[in-house]
């Protein structure tokens, strides 16, 4: 099956860094990848759909500058999370799916990112 | 490498009758276990999770058992109503490595 990778699993860093999460589709193409947040137990909070050589579309609410997303190739997403501060630390969540088109419904989802901000 | 499987991509059932989601897991070291609700176009929403302690959860119409020997966990739906029509996904979670595992999905479709 497709599979979707994130790096690092866990990062721990201090308020005002920046960190950088990279989603990669191991086996498949992903023209369009999404990129979610968790809080335990909770839902994924969609945070933005990255397209492949164009800009991302964020959801309401999602500060563009703050999590920069860039989807420089068709098996590679990173989102940046600027001047992180404590209130950031949380897991996030990527997803692909291996066809062109919107949040369809048969998406691959990454392993998640535990972000940690002291 | 999936961890955890959701073998039935789709799945019918008639309004007011039981709709049972099933997912399979292959690491014995979960330490608990979620269902994710999506419509089209949104991100999943968290329905009812389960602790690796427990064999049952409930909540309302909806209840997960585990089934640690044969390391699977279902979603009971009674009754079914037509707006539980969704994709349904599993999740599976340990502490000691970190890391979320979800299935592949099942599309559940509730006919009135």
């Amino acid at each position: 099956g497709a599979v979707v990778s994130q790096h690092p699993s866990w990062v721990i860093c201090k308020s005002g860094t920046s960190v950088k999460i990279e989603c990669r589709s191991l086996d498949f193409q992903a023209t369009t990848m999404f990129w979610y947040r968790q809080f335990p137990k909770q839902s994924l909070m969609l945070m933005a759909t990255s397209n492949e050589g164009s800009k991302a579309t964020y959801e309401q609410g999602v500060e563009k500058d703050k999590f920069l997303i860039n989807h420089a190739s068709l098996t590679l997403s990173t989102l940046t999370v600027t001047s992180a501060h404590p209130e950031d630390s949380s897991f996030y969540i990527c997803s692909a799916n291996n066809r062109q088109g919107g949040l369809t419904d048969t998406q691959y989802f990454g392993p998640g990112t535990r972000l940690t901000v002291l | 490498d999936q961890q955890v499987k959701q073998n039935s991509p789709s799945l019918s059932v008639q309004e007011g009758r039981i709709s049972i989601l099933n997912c399979d897991y292959t690491n014995s070291m979960f330490d608990y276990f979620l269902w994710y609700k999506k419509y089209p176009a949104e991100g999943p929403t968290f329905l009812i999770s389960i602790s690796s302690i427990k064999d049952k959860n409930e909540d309302g119409r909806f209840t997960v058992f585990l089934n640690k020997s044969a390391k699977h966990l279902s979603l009971h739906i009674v009754p079914s109503q037509p707006g539980d029509s969704a994709v349904y996904f599993c999740a599976a979670y340990g502490y000691n490595f970190n890391k979320f595992y979800f299935g592949s999905g099942t599309k559940l479709n509730v006919k009135p």
